[in-house]
């Protein structure tokens, strides 16, 4: 079992839907998520971070933790074309220690 | 948000020849720096965590012979891949902590390394 679980996707949603990702990791004492995205040949760019249960809102961006179930979830509102790109959820067991990656899921916007 | 500057973007090579990779943090001081690669269509693997003014530790399977870590000041860590071949191309990126939010993680904009 892979410690960070991401669908691989393709991901195909209409331009102004709702895009949502789902995440699972392995290691139930893990105590920070984020999330990602990755445009082809570039670097990552983070986009939220979640340390507590419920869902954390930035803009048109909505990160649900549930620690008992050890999953994580992106939610994108009003998908634009330009959030055509790899998402990916990474986990950290304690501060200061390493991120852990899913393989990503790859999210096309349609116009 | 901190900045994290990686040099070169890009870089093609001959089999057997050295290639230095150069990841420094503008403005923050970064104690810990993290060197990822990523082949295509792939997540990131961490390969080495690079503590200032000590030893690199190493994931398992990463050869630390071939893949030389320095970290010399709070503001500079270089990675060296040492008698590269066409299995070590590849998207290598670097990361580093922010000491204002120890939390987040930023990324270089990475190296996309080919060896002909």
């Amino acid at each position: 079992q892979k410690e960070v679980e991401q669908n691989s996707g393709p991901l195909s949603v209409p331009e102004g839907a709702i895009a949502s990702l789902n995440c699972t990791y392995s290691d139930r004492v893990s105590q920070s998520f984020f999330w990602y995205r990755q445009y082809s040949g570039k670097s990552p760019e983070l986009i939220m971070s979640i340390y507590s249960n419920g869902d954390k809102e930035d803009g048109r961006f909505t990160a649900q933790l549930n620690k008992a179930s050890q999953y994580v979830s992106l939610l994108i509102r009003d998908s634009q074309p330009s959030d055509s790109a790899t998402y990916l959820c990474a986990v950290r067991r304690a501060a200061g220690n390493k991120l852990t990656f899913g393989g990503g899921t790859r999210v096309l916007v349609k116009p | 948000g901190a900045v994290v500057s990686q040099h070169p973007s890009w870089v093609i090579c001959k089999s057997g020849t050295s290639v230095k990779i150069e990841c420094r943090s503008l403005d923050f001081q970064a104690t810990t720096m993290f060197w990822y690669r990523q082949f295509p269509k792939q997540s990131l693997m961490l390969m080495a965590t690079s503590n200032e003014g000590s030893k690199a530790t190493y994931e398992q399977g990463v050869e630390k012979d071939k893949f030389l870590i320095n970290h010399a000041s709070l503001t500079l860590s270089t990675l060296t891949v040492t008698s590269a071949h066409p299995e070590d191309s590849s998207f290598y990126i670097c990361s580093a902590r922010s000491g204002r939010d120890n939390e987040k993680l930023f990324f270089g904009s990475g190296t996309q390394l080919s060896v002909l």
